[in-house]
This record gives C-alpha cells, structure tokens and sequence, in this order.
C-alpha cells in the first residue's frame, strides 16, 4: 500500500525557516517525480514544485511564488521527500502535502502528469 | 501562465448527474485530470488523460475533453459526492507547470 506521510508542520514567525519531510513507503521511491501541493486556509490548491527522479538527474522546479526561497530535496536511501522554506511570508500559511507524481506520455508539447497519491498534509502557520 | 477556470458551485439532486467544467484556452490540446476533495481530506484522482479512472473509482466518475472546456460527469450523484473537485493540466510552455483549476463545490441537495 502506498503511503506518504508528511512532518515538521508548525507555527512559524514571518522571516523565519521551516523544514517540511515526507516519508514515502510502498512503491518505489527512486523511480517516481515528486510534488508539493499547498492550500491556504478556505483556497484552492497551488503547485509550489517538484523533483524528478534519479533518471531524469533530480532536476527541479518550482512556481514563480517560492522560487528562490523554497528547496525541495529527496534522499531515495530514506525514501524521503524534503521542502526547505526560508524567508516565510504570511501568505504561505497554509496545508503542505507532498504528492507522487506520475509522468505518462508526452505529445505535441503536452504531458500527461498527475498525483495518483497524496499525503495528509502538514499544516503551516506563518505569523508573528 | 495558463489559466483553468471553474465554476464556483455545482448543486445537484441525487440521483441526477452533475458536470463540472474547466475552461482554458484549447485545452482539448491538453490532458486533464480531476481531483476529488472532501473537507479536512487530502484531495484523491478521481480521473486522468482526459478519461480514465484509477482504480477503485465508481464509472459514475467520467470525463471528457474538447476544445476549450474539459468536463468531469458524475452520474446517479450519491450524498457522499459531496466535495470541491479540481481540474489539473501540465502547461510546459511556462514556467508553471502544473496548473489547477479554481475548484468547483458540489453539493448535492
């Protein structure tokens, strides 16, 4: 059975740091792209970024909104999934899952990517 | 960026059929997956590439893709569809490539 399982979840002062893990259990950990999804309290979902797999080199990417604050980070020896957030801001209180990515077929410039699992999320509050 | 846009509220008697659209431009050029949240739950795939389901997903859940709206019909709606249901696409043209859509409330009355 597949499971993810996320941590390190709390409340932090605007400014300040807050590591996020995601323990992964039941597939194979290294062959997958994984995802952070969040949601602020009452909104929809937003995509804050992603780690390919071994294959495809770890590369990452992330939405306009973290980048250069946020780093996501994996150790497939762990089977576990890391999001570094630093420079918090109030807007980023939110529920943090991680998900697993699924990369189908690729065509005219188009992929098929989706989030077959996801974890219970780990709530994040920012504010002073 | 790409831009998915949803109704905010579908209300639906059960027993009847609900769809659930997500507008974007030429988004029949793309594939769409659905997400299925219920309140204090992780969202779960209800649908991907357009329409296929996961397995363990009733057939009531079907979608379909065309042009500029994608749709997600949940057929002889039962009360424990009740949730906010979201469209997904992968946009590699931008920077942000996983895009969802705003999320549309159903409620089944």
């Amino acid at each position: 059975e597949v499971q993810l399982v996320e941590s390190g979840g709390g409340l932090v002062q605007p400014g300040g740091s807050l590591r996020l893990s995601c323990a992964a259990s039941g597939f194979t950990f290294s062959d997958h792209y994984m995802d952070w999804v969040r949601q602020a309290p009452g909104k929809g979902l937003e995509w804050v970024g992603r780690t390919r797999n071994k294959a495809n080199s770890y590369t990452t990417e992330y939405a306009a909104s973290v980048k250069g604050r946020f780093t996501i980070s994996r150790d497939d020896s762990k089977n576990s999934l890391y999001l570094q957030m630093n420079s918090l801001k109030t807007e980023d209180t939110a529920v943090y899952y991680c998900a697993r990515g699924t990369l189908g077929y690729c065509s005219g410039g188009s992929c098929v990517y989706y989030f077959d699992y996801w974890g219970q999320g780990t709530l994040v509050t920012v504010s002073s | 960026s790409y831009v998915l846009t949803q109704p905010p509220s579908v209300s639906v008697a059960p027993g009847q059929t609900a769809r659930i659209t997500c507008g974007g431009n030429n988004i029949g050029s793309k594939s769409v997956h659905w997400y299925q949240q219920k309140p204090g739950q992780a969202p779960v795939l209800v649908v991907y590439d357009d329409s296929d389901r996961p397995s363990g997903i009733p057939e009531r859940f079907s979608g379909s893709n065309s042009g500029n709206t994608a749709t997600l019909t949940i057929s002889r709606v039962e009360a424990g569809d009740e949730a906010d249901y979201y469209c997904q696409v992968w946009d590699s043209s931008s920077d942000h490539p996983v895009v969802f859509g705003t999320g549309t409330k159903v409620t089944v009355l």
